[in-house]
C-alpha cells in the first residue's frame, strides 16, 4: 500500500534557490527515508531519519521529521542544476520493507 | 557503499514470451530483496519480497503465476515475467538491504521491459 503523500508533485525553480518537498504519511513508523531518482535510473539513498529524530542535516540536505503530524520535509539548499530529478520519501514499515509516496518531480534552471 | 546490480537494463519482446530480471548484491549479502514496479512519472509499488530459500510474499493484487520470483542464493534474486503482454510493460526495479530491519536500501539500476 502507498501511505505517503508528497507536495508538491512537481517543483521548477532557478538554480541557486532552494527547494522545499513535503512528504506526509500514515501509520506509525520506524524511520523516514529520501531517496532521489534520475529518470530511467534507480534509486539513490539520501538521508534517513529515526522516529526520535527532528531534523537531520548531510551537506546541502536538511531533513525535519514530525511524528506529530505524520510529517517530514526536505529542504536542497543552493540548488544545481545537477540537482533535477524525482525525490520520494519512503517510510519503513518494518522487516526493511519501504513503502513510497508519490515523489516530486523537480527541476532546476540554469 | 553497497551494490546492487540489476539485468539487463532494458528489454523488448514479443507478446505471449517470458522475461527473466537479475538482481545481485555484488559485495554483500542480501537475504531478503524487494521487487518493485514503476509506472512513468509515478512512484515505486512493493510487487514482493523475495526471501532467500524460501517462497517469496507477494503484495495484494500480484499475481503469483504472472511474475515468478526465485531467491536462490543470498546475493541473487529473479523475476521472471511470464507470458508477457503489453499491459506488462514498465519500470521493474529491484532492492536489497545489508543491515539490519529499516535501515536504507540499496536499488538495481532497474530495467525497462518493454512488450510488443
Amino acid at each position: 500500500s502507498q501511505q505517503g503523500e508528497e507536495d508538491p508533485q512537481a517543483l521548477s525553480i532557478q538554480e541557486g534557490e532552494n527547494a522545499t518537498m513535503n512528504c506526509s504519511y500514515k501509520t506509525s513508523i520506524n524511520n523516514l527515508q529520501w531517496y532521489r531518482q534520475n529518470s530511467g535510473r534507480g534509486l539513490v539513498h539520501l538521508i534517513l531519519i529515526r522516529s526520535n529524530e527532528r531534523e537531520k542535516h548531510s551537506g546541502r540536505l536538511r531533513v525535519t521529521l514530525d511524528t506529530s503530524k505524520k510529517s517530514s520535509s526536505l529542504l536542497i539548499t543552493a540548488s544545481r542544476a545537477a540537482d533535477t530529478a524525482s525525490y520520494f520519501c519512503a517510510t519503513d514499515e518494518g522487516a526493511q520493507k519501504l513503502v513510497f509516496g508519490q515523489g516530486t518531480r523537480l527541476t532546476i534552471n540554469p | 557503499g553497497a551494490v546492487v546490480s540489476q539485468h539487463p537494463s532494458w528489454v523488448i519482446c514479443k507478446s505471449g514470451t517470458s522475461v527473466k530480471i537479475e538482481c545481485r548484491s555484488l559485495d554483500f549479502q542480501a537475504t531478503t530483496m524487494f521487487w518493485y514496479r514503476q509506472f512513468p512519472k509515478q512512484s515505486l509499488m512493493l510487487m514482493a519480497t523475495s526471501n532467500e530459500g524460501s517462497k517469496a510474499t507477494y503484495e495484494q493484487g500480484v499475481e503469483k503465476d504472472k511474475f515468478l520470483i526465485n531467491h536462490a542464493s543470498l546475493t541473487l534474486s529473479t523475476l521472471t515475467v511470464t507470458s508477457a503482454h503489453p499491459e506488462d510493460s514498465s519500470f521493474y526495479i529491484c532492492s536489497a538491504s545489508d543491515s539490519g530491519a529499516g535501515e536504507k536500501a540499496f536499488f538495481g539500476q532497474g530495467t525497462r521491459l518493454t512488450v510488443v
